[in-house]
């Protein structure tokens, strides 16, 4: 079993409609929640960042961790043609400068 | 500030060669961190350099190494290429290496590597 599962998608949208993206993960010392956005032929980029369970707010994007069922989520209201992206969740454990550990992205597509 | 600058963005090796990939991180990173990113495995980490010095390091064998310079600069190698070593290979750089909200990853655009 993977450390981090992600539905690699693609995931097809209408412009307007509220995206949910989900990781599921099995190690329970994983602290630090990241969701990246990554465009066609660029890197990844730092999109949410969460410590430990609860909800967090920016603009359109809603992260949510549940710790107690190790599942996060991304949450994008109103999406636009623009966010058409891959999306990886990403996270890693609170002791020491551990790497991050991966989901394998969702691919979103938002039709306009 | 300037990006994570990746060099060279695309590559065409041959099985059996070697090559090095570099990267330039964000004016005063000191850690470097490199992934290696294919469509069946997603992203997966090679190895992590901070002030010089290897902090971490991944699951690959041992054809694949790298190193930091004085200045925050980082190479990696691949030698006796496979073709399974086709992939985008990505290089990460923070302040001080833990991603956090103070110090998030700034990734490059890639270097992708095709082995034929």
């Amino acid at each position: 079993q993977k450390e981090v599962e992600q539905d690699p998608g693609p995931l097809s949208v209408p412009e307007g409609a509220i995206v949910s993206l989900n990781c599921t993960y099995s190690n329970s010392a994983f602290q630090y929640f990241m969701w990246y956005r990554q465009y066609s032929r660029k890197g990844p980029e730092l999109l949410m960042y969460t410590y430990s369970s609860g909800n967090k707010e920016d603009g359109r994007f809603t992260a949510q961790v549940d710790k107690s069922s190790k599942y996060i989520s991304l949450f994008i209201r109103d999406s636009q043609p623009s966010d058409s992206a891959t999306y990886l969740c990403a996270m890693n454990r609170n002791s020491g400068n551990t790497p991050l550990v991966f989901g394998k992205g969702t691919r979103l597509s938002v039709i306009a | 500030k300037a990006g994570v600058t990746q060099t060279p963005r695309y590559l065409i090796k041959t099985r059996g060669q070697q090559v090095t990939l570099s990267c330039s991180p964000i004016s005063g990173h000191r850690s470097v961190s490199w992934y290696q990113q294919t469509p069946g495995q997603g992203l997966q980490f090679l190895f992590e350099y901070f002030s010089e010095t290897q902090r971490n390091k991944g699951n690959f064998p041992g054809r694949f190494s790298g190193r930091q310079f004085s200045n925050s600069r980082s190479e990696m190698n691949v030698s006796t290429l496979e073709l399974g070593d086709s992939a985008l290979y990505l290089c990460a750089s923070s302040p001080e290496g833990r991603s956090s909200y103070n110090s998030p990853l700034h990734f490059g655009n890639g270097t992708r590597l095709t082995v034929t």
